[in-house]
């Protein structure tokens, strides 16, 4: 079945650009069906959607942070990518990639997460 | 659309029936979503459409509701049901919202 996994820096300096990727394996990113999707939880706190990319690379931003967001994808190598530009401690999370249903736009599967400090 | 779940958190045994519920700002007819989160894992949807299971979860879990109303029941507790829920709206246009979840705990 699909699986997704996170990789990137845990540690980004404020003022800086938090890059991430996810890695989408035992499916095509390029199905058609889905979008995918940035999803984040800073600790102990509720989930916040960031946007999401289709397969044409056509993007979906939270206007909470569509001036700092760029999400990109990468079908050769089944990848999308999440860039925050001028991150503050505000954007410390676990930052998760999640697969989003074109139909009714429930996100399923997630990826485990990857947690992201913004720190001197 | 902002949804606002209730109560922020609950204390059950198990084998007790579980009720939680989401409300939506406006309207957004059946468009959502309930996860389960566990403690430092990934949310995993349990119910999406208001009232679909999704496959593999329990029959325990059950949905209901349209409008701006919405509750997520868990018939007969059980240990591994004690986690954090949340309710995601996916209406019409994003952005997708959450509420703020409930916390099941053990009496």
């Amino acid at each position: 079945q699909v699986q997704l996994q996170e990789s990137g820096p845990g540690l980004v300096k404020p003022s800086q650009t938090l890059s991430l990727t996810c890695t989408v394996s035992g499916g095509s990113i390029t199905s058609g069906t889905y979008y995918w999707s940035w999803i984040r939880q800073p600790a102990g706190k509720g989930l916040e959607w960031i946007g999401r990319i289709y397969d044409s690379g056509g993007t979906n931003y939270n206007p909470s942070l569509r001036s700092r967001v760029t999400i990109s994808v990468d079908t050769s190598k089944n990848q999308f990518s999440l860039k925050l530009s001028s991150v503050t401690a505000a954007d410390t999370a676990v930052y998760y990639c999640a697969r989003d249903d074109v139909v009714g736009n429930w996100f399923d599967p997630w990826g485990q997460g990857t947690l992201v400090t913004v720190s001197s | 659309i902002q949804m606002t779940q209730s109560p922020s958190s609950l204390s059950a045994s198990v084998g007790d029936r579980v009720t939680i519920t989401c409300r939506a700002s406006q309207s957004i007819s059946t468009y959502l979503n309930w996860y389960q989160q566990e403690p430092g894992k990934a949310p995993k949807v349990l119910i999406y459409a208001a009232s679909t299971l999704q496959g593999g979860v329990p029959s325990r879990f059950s949905g209901s509701g349209s409008g701006t109303d919405f509750t997520l029941t868990i018939s007969s507790l059980q240990p591994e049901d004690f986690a954090t829920y949340y309710c995601q709206q996916s209406y019409s246009t994003p952005p997708w919202t959450f509420g703020q979840g409930t916390k099941v705990e053990i009496k």
